[in-house]
């Protein structure tokens, strides 16, 4: 398996909602990582977990949380999301952190309404 | 001045033609990444180099890291090719490593 698995596709939410993306990778990677990219912008780091840790929050606001319950899993928990904050967040992973090349998902467009 | 500058930010070419797409940055690096992300979709690693030249299939990709510079190229391009290509590098901070990217070259191939 050398896939990045992203879930779900696409997701719509309310400002009150509380919703969780999830990416998963089975190739023994070490480092994952979740970014955002508005439209034809680049993407933009948001969170590093390295061997299950975090190890780099690029100031995000706290209405994003994330998690890493195992080596191969990878959450992003969003509540009390903002219509500004609708963007596609894309999940990456590496060998071991920011090294050996990254293999990203295909994303999840999140639209908050 | 961003750190990874890219040219040109949109190019459309004639199929077969022979497309050269340039990446410029401004600060030590560990590797440079380039990237392919199609309409709408997720990002495709196409190569990584910290130095000298990689070439797959139709692609090569060279990096001169004297002059901080890498381009990517394209022979025989087809419309399959249209995309958005992204060079990204890797730099090391205080002993972690992030990508910063550069703001991509939209890539038409017309038939």
């Amino acid at each position: 398996d050398t896939e990045v698995t992203q879930t779900p596709k696409h997701l719509v939410m309310g400002m009150t909602n509380k919703k969780s993306l999830k990416c998963e990778q089975h190739m023994g990677h070490r480092a994952m990582y979740w970014y955002k990219q508005k439209a034809k912008k680049p993407p933009e780091l948001m969170f590093v977990y390295s061997y299950e840790k975090l190890s780099i929050n690029e100031s995000v606001p706290s209405r994003f949380s994330p998690e890493c319950p195992n080596s191969s899993l990878l959450n992003l928990h969003l509540h009390a999301l903002q219509p500004e904050d609708s963007a596609l967040y894309l999940c990456a992973s590496s060998p071991v952190p920011g090294r050996y090349g990254y293999t990203f998902g295909s994303g999840t467009r999140l639209t908050v309404v | 001045k961003n750190e990874v500058e890219q040219s040109p930010q949109n190019l459309t070419a004639q199929e077969g033609e022979f497309i050269t797409i340039n990446c410029s940055y401004s600060v030590g690096i560990s590797a440079l990444h380039w990237l392919q992300q199609h309409p709408g979709g997720g990002i495709v690693s196409l190569f990584m180099l910290s130095s000298g030249k990689k070439k797959h299939g139709r692609l090569i990709a060279t990096i001169n890291i004297q002059e901080k510079h890498s381009s990517l190229h394209i022979t025989a391009s087809h419309p399959r090719d249209s995309a958005v290509y992204i060079c990204a590098v890797s730099i090391s901070n205080f002993g972690n490593e992030k990508l910063t990217f550069g703001t991509g070259t939209r890539l038409t191939i017309i038939p």
